[in-house]
């Protein structure tokens, strides 16, 4: 069964700071990686990670898979209030084709 | 911009009532997915589709079933609703292109009360 871990669970930090969060898998046939971002309503998509060690980049934003060590971080820099959210990693594998999603990482901006 | 839109923002049902959740996608894409996210479990995946007329059972199937008569509306359906169905409901959709490896764009969810 193909398993999703994300950590922190929870994270409290002040405007300006730096968050890095974490996201462990385990699945069959590996296919990509996705972060995504859920406020009010739905998740909104911010990264897809294909390949190893290839850091993709927007804004303030980023984020880098390790296919070695089975995981991957988002870096979030300069943090602002409108970036407190849950973020979401999911990845897609080689059994049911849609996503197998992490419990997500609740992250709390304070001014 | 692709827009999944599920047509209740908010839904109260009663006990063995057959409840019906829609979702119309506006981009043309191959492929509808059903999840339902719940606090602490995440997102989970009920019920996917390639193409119309198909469909294939995600993870927690059981006590739904899914309808995809044309290609940009997939239906999830609660055949006889229990108070376990309580949840937010998400709506996806992605294009096939190359591979399989396209982002998901969401709807905006339908939170679903069993009473």
């Amino acid at each position: 069964e193909d398993k999703v871990v994300q950590s922190p669970l929870s994270l409290v930090v002040h405007e300006g700071d730096t968050v890095t969060l974490n996201c462990s898998y385990e699945v069959t046939n590996f296919r990509s990686l996705l972060w995504y971002k859920q406020e009010k309503k739905a998740p909104t998509f911010l990264f897809m990670l294909t390949s190893s060690g290839i850091e993709k980049k927007s804004g303030r934003l980023s984020s880098i898979l390790d296919k070695k060590e089975l995981s991957s971080i988002l870096n979030i820099t300069a943090t602002q209030t409108g970036d407190s959210a849950i973020y979401l990693c999911a990845v897609e594998g080689g059994g049911a084709d849609g996503l197998t999603f992490g419990k997500g990482t609740h992250l709390i901006i304070q001014p | 911009d692709v827009k999944v839109t599920q047509s209740s923002r908010y839904l109260v049902k009663r006990t063995g009532e057959k409840v019906f959740l829609e979702c119309v996608q506006d981009m043309d894409h191959e492929n509808m997915f059903w999840y339902r996210q719940d606090p602490g479990l995440g997102l989970r995946l009920i019920y996917f589709s390639y193409d119309v007329k198909m469909k294939e059972k995600g993870d927690i199937p059981e006590g739904y079933s899914v309808s995809r008569e044309k290609k940009e509306r997939f239906s999830l359906i609660l055949e006889s609703a229990s108070t376990n169905q309580t949840s937010m409901y998400l709506c996806a959709s992605s294009p096939t292109g190359t591979g399989r490896y396209q982002p998901q764009h969401f709807g905006d969810g339908t939170r679903l009360s069993i009473l």
